[in-house]
């Protein structure tokens, strides 16, 4: 069975500094991988998606994650946090092999952006 | 053009009684998802339609829950005899997925429908 593990469900930078929400996942085969964001009273809207091309993902807003296989990590980063990244991040995770529709997604990072 | 709606956007109900949620996706999007997300936690995928094809409900908790997708566009789930335990944010996305297409379309999400069973 499939599962994402997120690090940290409460996240605090400054603005300007580095962002960096972690993603670990369980699977055995090659997943898709997905963050999303949820800005409060808002759908999930999707920042990047890796689907077994580049493992160095870019995203909107600057975003961008990285495929590491070998530490089954998919974290999210972004050079210089702004105010108005301040939402819920999540990580998810499906399988192509059973048709990737199943989406599993963690448990949610908040992050907080300090002026 | 529009996004994926729900309605109602928040419900209040009593413990027993049944509840309809529907969701309109983007026209044109041939995929349909259900999701329920309790308070502090992910999205947990309850079930998905390709047009009106029910193609996977091993999410729903149990067989007070279904759904259906009659003309592959609007959506109704329903919840029979709630429990408090059903409160939740329920949540509906739509994807263009085609036959052809893969998995990897993107997933687009309406704002949700609140349901507080009393």
């Amino acid at each position: 069975a499939q599962s994402v593990t997120q690090l940290g469900s409460h996240v605090s930078v400054s603005e300007g500094a580095l962002v960096l929400l972690r993603c670990n996942y369980s699977s055995s085969v090659p997943p898709y991988l997905f963050w999303y964001v949820q800005y409060p009273n808002q759908g999930l809207q999707l920042l990047l998606k890796y689907t077994s091309a580049a493992t160095l993902v870019k995203g909107i807003n600057d975003f961008e994650a990285e495929f590491k296989k070998s530490e089954t990590s998919f974290h999210l980063t972004k050079p210089s946090a702004h105010m108005s990244d301040a939402a819920e991040y999540f990580c998810a995770v499906s399988d192509p092999d059973t048709g990737g529709f199943k989406t599993i997604f963690g448990a949610g990072t908040r992050l907080f952006v300090k002026a | 053009g529009a996004g994926v709606s729900q309605s109602p956007r928040y419900k209040v109900t009593k413990r027993g009684q049944d509840v309809a949620l529907r969701c309109d996706p983007i026209s044109g999007h041939v995929s349909l998802y259900w999701y329920r997300q309790a308070l502090g936690q992910g999205p947990e995928f309850l079930t998905y339609f390709n047009y009106e094809a029910q193609q996977d409900k091993s999410g729903l908790p149990n067989d007070r829950f279904s759904a259906e997708r009659p003309e592959g566009s609007i959506s109704t789930l329903t919840i029979q005899r709630t429990e408090q335990r059903d409160s939740a944010m329920y949540r509906c996305a739509s994807s263009r997925k085609n036959l052809a297409g893969g998995p990897t379309d993107t997933q687009y999400f309406g704002p949700g429908t609140r349901l507080t069973v009393l």
